[in-house]
This record gives C-alpha cells, structure tokens and sequence, in this order.
C-alpha cells in the first residue's frame, strides 16, 4: 500500500522568509512518481510539479524548489522569499503511472501554509 | 480548452435526498476518478473507472454510485444524503503515462 505523510499541518511565516514544505512517502514499488499541488483559498487544485522515482535531481522553478532524496523516501518543496500570493494548502502526492493510472494518485493530509505580511 | 467539467459548484441537500454530480472531460482519457475532500484529511478516492462500462471502488465508497456509460461523462451518485457527507468533490481524469491527472474546480456540498 502506498502512503504519504505530511507531518505538517499548518505554518505560518513572514513574507519574505524561506520555508520548506516536508513529504515523505511509503511505496513497494521501483517505480513511482511524485507529486505536489497547490490549492489557493478558491479551491482549485493547481499541479505544481511531478518526478519520477529514477530522477533524483533536485528542481528549481523561479521561487520554488523540490528536493527528492529516495534514501529518506522524502520529496520537500521550499519556496524561497515567500509572498502572500503562496498562502494556500500544499499537497503531496504518489502514483504508480505518471498519469494516474488505475489508482489516480495516494494524497498527504495538506500543509497550510500562511504568508503573514 | 475546457479539460475536466463539473457540475454544480454548490449544492444544499437535505438528509435524505438524492443528487448526482455531474463529470465530464474532453481529452479523451480512459481513466477518471471521484475524489472527497474533508478539512484536514487531503484527498480520499471515492470510485474510479479505467474506461467506459467499467467501475471499481475506491477507499470511501459508501453511500456512493457511479456509472460510466461512455469515455466523457463520470456521474457520482449520491442516495440518502447524510451529515457525513457534507464535503468537497473533485472529478480528474488520466491516463497511463500523462503528465499528472487533471481535476475539475470542485463542487462543494452540504448536507444539512
């Protein structure tokens, strides 16, 4: 069975900070993917990023950054200098298929994540 | 491009009654999927489908019917609202080897 564990519930930071968004999964499988979304205050769920359990590479998109290290089964997103914009509650995700597959995707609880101006 | 399409946005129901929300996607995905989410507890799949005329359930099947009678449209039923099913409602869809899957906005429902 697959889990995934977002230890976090909420954090509450000032702008312009730096905070890191912690993940860890359980999964049998060689090969996995992962997943973090987005859902601002009106709800919708924006797909931020996925990796593939083969790819180890840390990525980085403008303020954001995921670090993946499978020797901790962990996949972390930082936001560097935080805006208020970022406020919203971050999901992880895991999947056997990059696309969902039979089983759709195995979510974390949520961070709420607050920005304080 | 519309994607994944769900309908209604809000819905007060009394205990007791019935309602189906309403999926449908137009990417031509042979998977969707019914996901419940409550405060605090992310997401939990409801029912999904591999492809039309099939179904199966997820974790949280109770008190819920689908059916899927063609590749676009994936109807949640709900029969004998309760309490308990007072939540948010996202339908996706995907594939095999997508990118991600793709949700709809949501529809918020309040059993009362």
């Amino acid at each position: 069975a697959q889990k995934v564990t977002q230890a976090q519930t909420e954090i509450s930071v000032v702008e312009k900070e730096d905070v890191t968004l912690d993940c860890v999964y359980e999964t049998r499988d060689t090969t996995y993917y992962l997943f973090w979304y987005k859902q601002p205050p009106s709800g919708e769920l924006v797909f931020l990023i996925r990796r593939n359990s083969f790819d180890e590479q840390n990525e980085i998109s403008g303020r954001y950054s995921w670090n993946f290290q499978k020797s901790t089964s962990s996949f972390n997103f930082t936001i560097t200098a935080s805006q208020v914009v970022d406020s919203a509650v971050y999901f992880c995700a895991l999947s056997m298929y990059s696309g969902g597959g039979a089983d759709g995707l195995t979510f974390g609880k949520g961070t709420h994540l607050i920005i304080q101006p | 491009n519309a994607g994944v399409t769900q309908t209604p946005k809000f819905r007060i129901l009394k205990i007791g009654q019935s309602m189906t929300l309403q999926c449908t996607q137009d990417m031509n995905h042979n998977y969707m999927y019914w996901y419940r989410q409550d405060p605090g507890m992310g997401l939990k799949l409801i029912y999904y489908s591999v492809g039309a005329g099939i179904t199966d359930k997820g974790e949280v099947p109770n008190g819920y019917n689908v059916s899927r009678s063609t590749t676009e449209d994936f109807p949640l039923r709900l029969e004998l609202a309760a309490p308990s099913q007072t939540s948010v409602y996202f339908c996706a869809s995907g594939t095999l080897a997508g990118n991600t899957i793709y949700f709809g906005e949501g529809s918020w429902l309040t059993v009362v």
